[in-house]
């Protein structure tokens, strides 16, 4: 399985709205709802920002939903905050029963 | 409160083996459903996921590292240990221990031990 394939990079300034989007194949994405964003900060482990495409777990803001068309999620997130300003992967499950991760998006907050 | 710690050395050389120990709190691995697994992160890069295994012993790998890995778990213990043979320098980096339910994506991570695999 190859990783989902991510921008390496995003950039908003605070109040605005950013979309990072994440290809797969039908292999993973376009054949589940088992997809899932992480936010990762410098030297912290990744925090759990929205799972089976569009879900929130609890306590994470609702500036922060999905999507998915196809082979390809989407992560929007408006109303940027600096604390917003980080790194973001996608998930997703696969047919073969694992998971594979995207690239990441690194998010600057100008 | 659910956590995970990962254990193990710091420092292995090319070709040794290394065992990692996730022993974690808060939840059981003899409650259906349930599943730990490991995903790593070479410094300044993306994260990959290795391996996980639920709670009927049920066991999944990454189809590039099936060969290198086993992963185990000791539900009395409430550990799961990860092996992964012929290490290589390309295998430096954060190894994460994680918890997750069927088919929902890790929401638990332990705080990460960073491997260097150097000669």
């Amino acid at each position: 399985q190859s990783a989902l394939t991510q921008t390496a990079s995003v950039s908003g300034s605070p109040g605005q709205s950013i979309t990072i989007s994440c290809t797969g194949t039908s292999g993973d994405i376009g054949t589940y709802k088992f997809v899932s964003w992480y936010q990762q900060h410098p030297g912290k482990a990744p925090k759990l920002k929205i799972y089976d495409v569009s879900s929130r777990p609890s306590g994470v803001s609702n500036r922060f939903s999905g999507s998915k068309s196809g082979n390809t999620a989407s992560l929007t997130i408006s109303g940027l905050q600096a604390e917003d300003e980080a790194d973001y992967y996608c998930s997703s499950y696969t047919t073969s029963g694992t998971w594979v991760f995207g690239g990441g998006t690194k998010l600057t907050v100008l | 409160q659910i956590t995970l710690k990962e254990s193990g050395p710091t420092l292995v050389k090319p070709t040794q083996t290394l065992t990692l120990t996730c022993t974690f709190s808060g939840f059981s691995l003899d409650t259906g459903g349930v599943g730990v697994g490991w995903i790593r992160q070479p410094p300044g890069k993306a994260l990959e996921w290795l391996a996980l295994i639920y709670w009927d012993d049920d066991k999944r790998y990454s189809p590039s590292l099936k060969s290198r890995l086993t992963i185990t778990k000791d539900t009395s213990k409430n550990q799961v240990v990860l092996i992964m043979t012929n290490m290589d320098p390309v295998d430096t980096g954060t190894y994460y221990c994680t918890r997750s339910l069927t088919q929902d994506p890790p929401e638990y991570w332990g705080q990460g031990t960073l491997v260097t695999v150097s000669s």
